[in-house]
Formats: C-alpha cells, sequence, structure tokens
C-alpha cells in the first residue's frame, strides 16, 4: 500500500514565525501535492512538484514555499505564518504518467497559528 | 476555468438505506477524469471510486456506483446498503486529461444512523 507520512498531526505557531511541514511517501511517486483544506472551501491545491528540485504553483501559492531536495519528501514553508494561515493541510503524492490518475493523501496537519 | 460544484453541505442516511451525493461539474473540455474521495474523522482521504469521462459505463466499486451523465455534467455518487463506517466526508474532484490539478468540490458531509 501506498503511505503518505506528514510529520504532524497537529501544530501551533505564533504569528511570524517560519514553519516547516514536512510530508514523506513511500512510494517513489514523481509528483507530490500540497493542499489547503478549509471549511466551506475544500481543497484548494497550493503547490506541486513534478520531480526533485523542480516546483510548480497552485492555485493558492502566496505565502507559501516549497522545497523537494529528494524525491520522497516535499516540505511546505510558511516564510512568516499568520492567523490567516490556520488550516489544515494535506499532501498527496502520484505515480508520474498521466493514465495513474490516483493521488494519495496524508492524514493531515492541522496548523493554528495564534 | 473548471468548477465543481456540491450542492449539499450535508446528508443523512439510514443505516443499510441508499444515499445519493450529488456532483455537477462545469468545463469545455472533453477528456477527463472525475473522483469521489472519503474523508473520515481519521482524515485521511481515500479514493472511493473514479470515472473517466470518454467511458460511458458507469464506475462502480463494490456498494459504491456512479451515475455519470456527461451531457449533463453531473457526477453523482449512489451508497447501497449503508454502513456506519461510509460515515465521512466527500469530496468530488475533477481533473483534465492532461494536467496534474485536481479541483475539488466543497464537501459533503455523511451522518449515518443506526
Amino acid at each position: 500500500d501506498v503511505k503518505v507520512t506528514q510529520s504532524s498531526r497537529y501544530l501551533v505557531k505564533r504569528t511570524g514565525e517560519k514553519v516547516f511541514l514536512e510530508c514523506v511517501q513511500d512510494m517513489d511517486h514523481e509528483n507530490m501535492f500540497w493542499y489547503r483544506q478549509d471549511p466551506g472551501l475544500g481543497l484548494r491545491l497550493i503547490y506541486f512538484s513534478y520531480d526533485v528540485k523542480m516546483k510548480e504553483k497552485g492555485d493558492i501559492p502566496e505565502g507559501y514555499s516549497v522545497s523537494r531536495e529528494k524525491k520522497e519528501r516535499f516540505s511546505l514553508i510558511l516564510e512568516s505564518a499568520s492567523t490567516n494561515q490556520t488550516s489544515m493541510y494535506l499532501c498527496a503524492s502520484r505515480d508520474s504518467g498521466l493514465a495513474k490518475n490516483i493521488q494519495y493523501f496524508g492524514a493531515g496537519t492541522r496548523l493554528s497559528v495564534l | 476555468a473548471q468548477t465543481v460544484t456540491q450542492s449539499q453541505p450535508e446528508m443523512s442516511v439510514q443505516e443499510a438505506e441508499t444515499v445519493t451525493l450529488s456532483c455537477t461539474y462545469d468545463t469545455s473540455e472533453s477528456d477527463y477524469y472525475l473522483f469521489w474521495y472519503k474523508q473520515p474523522p481519521s482524515r485521511q482521504m481515500i479514493l472511493v471510486i473514479r470515472q473517466e469521462a470518454y467511458k460511458q459505463q458507469n464506475a462502480t466499486e463494490n456498494r459504491f456506483s456512479v451515475n455519470f451523465q456527461k451531457a449533463a455534467k453531473s457526477f453523482s455518487l449512489k451508497i447501497s446498503d449503508s454502513q456506519l463506517g461510509d460515515a465521512a466526508m466527500y469530496f468530488c474532484a475533477y481533473r483534465s486529461y492532461n494536467t496534474d490539478k485536481l479541483i475539488f468540490g466543497t464537501g459533503t458531509r455523511l451522518q449515518v444512523f443506526p
């Protein structure tokens, strides 16, 4: 089974702090994704990556950056956390080849910024 | 731009009964994929069922089936013989054939009563 692991289930940070959300997948998938989930808004794509050191902006990249130094790890970075970034963050991965079109998700990190 | 609409924020069903969750989408494309994902209280998003737009036959997975109406741009999920474990948030999602981005609806929370 594909496993996507997010390092923290819950995180509480202060405004202005630099925050790292880590995601690791164990299936050698090329593509990885970060989503933000808010009530009434569904999931919105923040960033995604096709390969190591490659990244693409999603629909709501403002205030976020990402890092992919190794194939299995995709990090989401909040350079200076703000209260409007309080949310649930979901990581996903998918094998390359558009015919393989299932994204596998982690259990999410619920981030509170105070 | 493509959009996905789930017009039922909440639904409820009695155990062993059948329930249908609605999803409509807007696109000008002819080739695409549609998905239903389930997010239980554990928060791990799980793929329930998927449909390729070029296939006329409705997808089925055990107790889960879809009613795919391409002309009407409708993709509803039917859950038969509902079980307590079906209680979750259900998300409908769209993906263009030649991109990697999933576009999600806002979700429907399903409650199952004994």
